[in-house]
């Protein structure tokens, strides 16, 4: 089955650690993206990739690190320096091409105690 | 700056009833459009998009939205809601290539 996965679902940290939430896909996408959501607020982008070893900050890049070492996975760190790291993040991919739809993962609900 | 509004943020309709979701973007030129359904603790689905051609586009579960370009509007309608719509609606812009942005949401709940 081609998708998108996210592990794990849900993830309790305590406050001054960080946290990486996993984001894979096998749809041989080329852009993969993170975004934060919040009640009431819809999608806010964290970081976006549109190759591999090159991505870049979205609107609320700061607390947040990225890798993309490989076409299918797309790390997104949660370090300590986020203010208010407890939310909803939902990892999505698309085709490099500007009409291609962006596929979303199930999501990771962080809570930090 | 660019942006999408979502008027309604809660909405309530009697199963059998019409929806209509309303959209709006700014932007000058024409973006391409988006709707997506959540599900509580999920994520998004993709109902239907408008690139170009036909203002009024099909999507899945018998959603349908149409494309005002004098509005800059983009609503979803459906006939008949049915139970298994509520969700959580989000209308969706993509102004360039990696640039979308997405409304802060309508959450529909329906009534037996």
């Amino acid at each position: 089955d081609g998708g998108i996965t996210q592990s794990p679902k849900y993830l309790f940290r305590k406050e001054g650690q960080n946290v990486t939430l996993s984001c894979e896909q096998n749809l041989n996408h080329d852009a993969m993206y993170w975004y934060r959501q919040d009640p009431g607020q819809g999608l806010r982008l964290i970081y976006y990739s549109q190759i591999v070893n090159d991505f870049q900050k979205g609107d609320i890049a700061e607390g947040y690190s990225v890798s993309r070492e490989k076409k299918e996975s797309f790390p997104l760190t949660v370090t300590s320096a986020q203010k208010n790291p407890t939310a909803f993040y939902l990892c999505a991919s698309r085709l490099a091409g500007a009409s291609d739809t962006q596929y979303f993962g199930p999501g990771t609900r962080l809570t930090v105690l | 700056a660019q942006s999408v509004t979502q008027p309604d943020i809660h909405i309530t309709v009697s199963e059998g009833a019409s929806l209509e979701l309303r959209c709006n973007y700014s932007y000058g030129a024409t973006p391409y459009l988006f709707w997506y359904v959540q599900s509580p603790g999920q994520g998004l689905q993709l109902l239907l998009k408008y690139f170009s051609g036909d203002t009024l586009v099909q999507g899945i579960k018998g959603f349908e939205a149409e494309f005002k370009r004098s509005q800059s509007s983009f609503n979803l309608r459906k006939p008949s809601v049915h139970w298994s719509d509520a969700a959580e609606y989000f209308c969706a812009v993509m102004y360039n290539n990696n640039d979308m942005r997405f409304g802060a949401g309508t959450r529909l709940t329906v009534k037996p």
